[in-house]
C-alpha cells in the first residue's frame, strides 16, 4: 500500500530564514511520481513540483529545491530566505505511475505541513 | 485561460438534506477526480472519471455519495441524506498530462 508521512504537522520560522519540510513515502512500485503541493488560506491546492522516481537529480526553482532521495524515500523540500507569502499548508503526494489509460490517477496525500512565516 | 472552477465554495445544509456540487474541469481536460479533504488533513480520494466514464469510485464513503459527469466536461458531486461527517471541503483535479493533476478552490461543506 502507499503511503505518505509528513512528520512535521507545524513549523514557525522567520522571514528570511531557511526551512525544510519533510516528505517520506512508501510504495511498493518501481514507477511512481512525487509532488509537493501548497495549499495556501485561500484554500487551492497549487502545483510545485512532479518528480519521477527514475530522475533523482535535485532541483531548484528560484528560492524552492528539492532533495529525492530513493534510498531512503524521501521527498524533502527546501524553502530558502522565506518569506510572508510562503505562510501555507504544503502537501506532499504519490501516485504509482499506472496511470489508468495514461490520463492520470489518484494520488495519496501526506497530512500536510503548516508553514508559518513570521515577519 | 480558467483554472478548475466550483461552486459554491461555500455550501450549509441541515442535516438530512441533499446537496450538489459542481465542478468545472480545465478545458480539454480528459481526467476529473473528486477529493474529500477533513479539516486538518490532507486530500483524499472519492472517485475518478475519464471524460463521462467514471472508472473508480472506490473512495466513495457511502452510497448516499454520487457522482457524475455526463457529458465528459462539467461533474457533479451528489451526497444524499447529508450527515454531519460528511462535513468537509471537497476538492475537484482535472489532467491532461498522465500524472500532474490542478485543482479548484473547493467547496466547504458544513452539514449542521
Amino acid at each position: 500500500a502507499q503511503k505518505v508521512t509528513q512528520a512535521q504537522t507545524e513549523i514557525s520560522v522567520v522571514e528570511k530564514e531557511d526551512v525544510t519540510l519533510d516528505c517520506v513515502y512508501e510504495t511498493r512500485d518501481t514507477t511512481y511520481y512525487l509532488f509537493w503541493y501548497k495549499q495556501p488560506p485561500s484554500g487551492e491546492l497549487v502545483f510545485l513540483i512532479r518528480r519521477n522516481s527514475f530522475d533523482e537529480q535535485n532541483e531548484i526553482s528560484g528560492r524552492y529545491s528539492w532533495n529525492f532521495q530513493k534510498s531512503t524515500s524521501s521527498f524533502n523540500f527546501t524553502i530558502t530566505a522565506s518569506q510572508v507569502v510562503d505562510s501555507a499548508v504544503y502537501f506532499c503526494a504519490l501516485s504509482d505511475g499506472i496511470t489508468r489509460d495514461n490520463y492520470g490517477q489518484n494520488f495519496v496525500f501526506g497530512p500536510g505541513t503548516r508553514l508559518s512565516v513570521l515577519p | 485561460g480558467a483554472g478548475v472552477s466550483q461552486s459554491p465554495r461555500y455550501k450549509v445544509a441541515k442535516r438530512g438534506q441533499d446537496v450538489a456540487l459542481r465542478c468545472d474541469p480545465i478545458s480539454g481536460h480528459v481526467s476529473l477526480f473528486w477529493y474529500q479533504q477533513a479539516l486538518g488533513q490532507g486530500p483524499e480520494f472519492l472517485t475518478y472519471f475519464q471524460n463521462e466514464a467514471q472508472l473508480d469510485k472506490s473512495g466513495l464513503p457511502s452510497d448516499r455519495f454520487f457522482a457524475e459527469r455526463p457529458e465528459g466536461s462539467v461533474s457533479t458531486l451528489k451526497i444524499q441524506r447529508t450527515q454531519q461527517e460528511d462535513s468537509a471541503v471537497y476538492l475537484c483535479a482535472s489532467s491532461l498530462d498522465p500524472d500532474t493533476q490542478y485543482f479548484g478552490p473547493g467547496t466547504r461543506l458544513t452539514v449542521l
